[in-house]
């Protein structure tokens, strides 16, 4: 089964600064798709930004991008720039490249934006 | 844009009971979820939902749960006989396609804490 790890329960960053979230994953599967969430005290999940395994650029959404390492099965998130609006529980997610979007989560990162 | 909602926002209720959740996907969306959240720990997936029949459940979504969409616009979970370990946020989901392609990535509404006392 597949699996999602994050090993930072918190992190905190001075505003304007930038961070990097980290999350590992398990499958054996080789298509796939790794997503980072979003969730602030309004309890809403949005989401941050999306990468299909098989495309080897990393994606970029304004000031969040991913380092993906496929081989490593490693998805990071980096915030640039960071903005007291981004703080928010973050959680990483894969969902397969078949059937539903049955996502697997990490259990969370509490990211804390210190002014 | 559009919103997935999710009523209410907390619901408790007396082990035993059963409880209704309800949630108004994205209007053009045609696959619906319900997912949890068990205080502290990770966001599971419960059931997917298309074309008014389960297409995936999970071992979690046993039968004290069901899933209704009983008009045009709502979407519930049901759960018949409240047991204290359900008490946890659950939060309905919607997308207008089947895959996580570009276009169609799952769209969460704000929650509905149960509390089961």
């Amino acid at each position: 089964a597949q699996t999602v790890t994050q090993s930072q329960p918190e992190m905190s960053v001075q505003e304007a600064e930038t961070v990097t979230l980290s999350c590992t994953y398990d499958t054996s599967e080789s298509d796939y798709y790794l997503f980072w969430y979003k969730q602030p005290p309004s309890r809403q999940m949005i989401l941050v930004i999306r990468q299909e395994a098989y495309k080897q650029q990393n994606a970029t959404e304004n000031r969040f991008s991913v380092n993906f390492q496929k081989a490593a099965k490693s998805f990071s998130l980096k915030i640039s720039d960071s903005q007291l609006g981004d703080a928010a529980m973050y959680f990483c997610a894969y969902n397969p490249s078949q059937g539903a979007q049955k996502l697997v989560f990490g259990q969370g990162t509490r990211l804390t934006i210190n002014p | 844009e559009p919103e997935v909602t999710q009523t209410p926002s907390h619901q408790v209720t007396q082990m035993g009971q059963e409880v209704i959740l309800r949630c108004v996907p994205i209007s053009n969306h045609l696959y619906f979820y319900w997912y949890r959240q068990i205080l502290g720990q990770k966001v599971e997936f419960l059931v997917s939902f298309y074309n008014n029949e389960i297409s995936e459940k999970s071992e979690i979504f046993d039968d004290q749960f069901s899933v209704e969409r009983p008009d045009g616009s709502n979407f519930t979970l049901k759960i018949r006989s409240t047991k204290l370990e359900d008490s946890a946020m659950y939060f309905c989901a919607s997308s207008p396609l089947s895959k996580a392609l570009e276009n169609s990535p799952l769209h969460f509404g704000n929650g509905t804490r149960l509390t089961v006392t």
